[in-house]
């Protein structure tokens, strides 16, 4: 089975400060994703790496940055928490073989005061 | 651009009924569909795709390129399927980058 697995279930947090969000694979897959997760509003991309040191921007990256500088650990940072980057955060993967199905996280919920 | 529509935030039926959640997509070439689904205090799982034509606990969907459609659907209802689904979209072949629907909670009562 696949295990992706999300460091931070919970995280408190106060604005401005600056937030790390780990993502770690067993499973070798070369694409991993960061979504938000807001009721009313799905699951939106923020940004995804199809190898490592590589990145390119979902639909709403601003406030957001990521890093992989290993295959199995994909990060995303918050350089400065504000209220409206509270939510849910899933992160997600699947192999270079575009067999379509994603692999998600339990997820981490993150509040900003 | 890709884009899926989830038109129902909420959908309540009583156990025994059928269901049908709907999704519509835009896109222009040949494109994957999935249905997801998210339990309450689990993680959100793959339910079924397209390509796979297969009924997963008892669902179903059916892509209608004609209506650019990808309805999920289900005889009759269980409570333990109430739950958070979503549609999702992704090109076939090329890049990978799955576009989700804003999903839909359902509830089925006792």
């Amino acid at each position: 089975d696949v295990k992706v697995t999300q460091s931070s279930r919970y995280l408190v947090k106060r604005t401005g400060e600056k937030v790390f969000l780990e993502c770690v694979q067993d499973m070798d897959h070369e694409n991993m994703f960061w979504y938000r997760q807001d009721p009313g509003l799905g699951l939106r991309l923020i940004y995804f790496s199809y190898d490592v040191k590589m990145k390119e921007k979902g639909d709403i990256p601003e406030g957001y940055s990521v890093s992989r500088e290993k295959k199995e650990r994909f990060s995303l940072i918050l350089e400065s928490a504000s209220t409206n980057q509270t939510s849910m955060y899933l992160c997600a993967t699947t192999s270079g073989m575009n067999t379509g199905e994603l692999f998600f996280g339990e997820g981490s919920r993150l509040t900003v005061l | 651009a890709q884009r899926v529509t989830q038109p129902e935030k909420l959908l309540s039926v009583f156990k025994g009924a059928p269901v049908e959640l709907k999704c519509n997509y835009s896109y222009s070439g040949s494109p994957e569909l999935f249905w997801y689904v998210q339990y309450s205090r689990q993680r959100l799982q793959l339910l079924l795709r397209h390509i796979s034509r297969e009924s997963i606990k008892g669902f179903t969907a059916d892509l209608n390129k004609g209506e650019t459609s990808f309805h999920l659907k289900k005889p009759f209802a269980q409570e333990e399927d109430s739950a958070m689904y979503y549609c999702a979209l992704s090109k076939s072949g090329g890049s990978y980058i799955p576009t989700f629907g804003r999903g839909t909670s359902l509830i089925v009562h006792p």
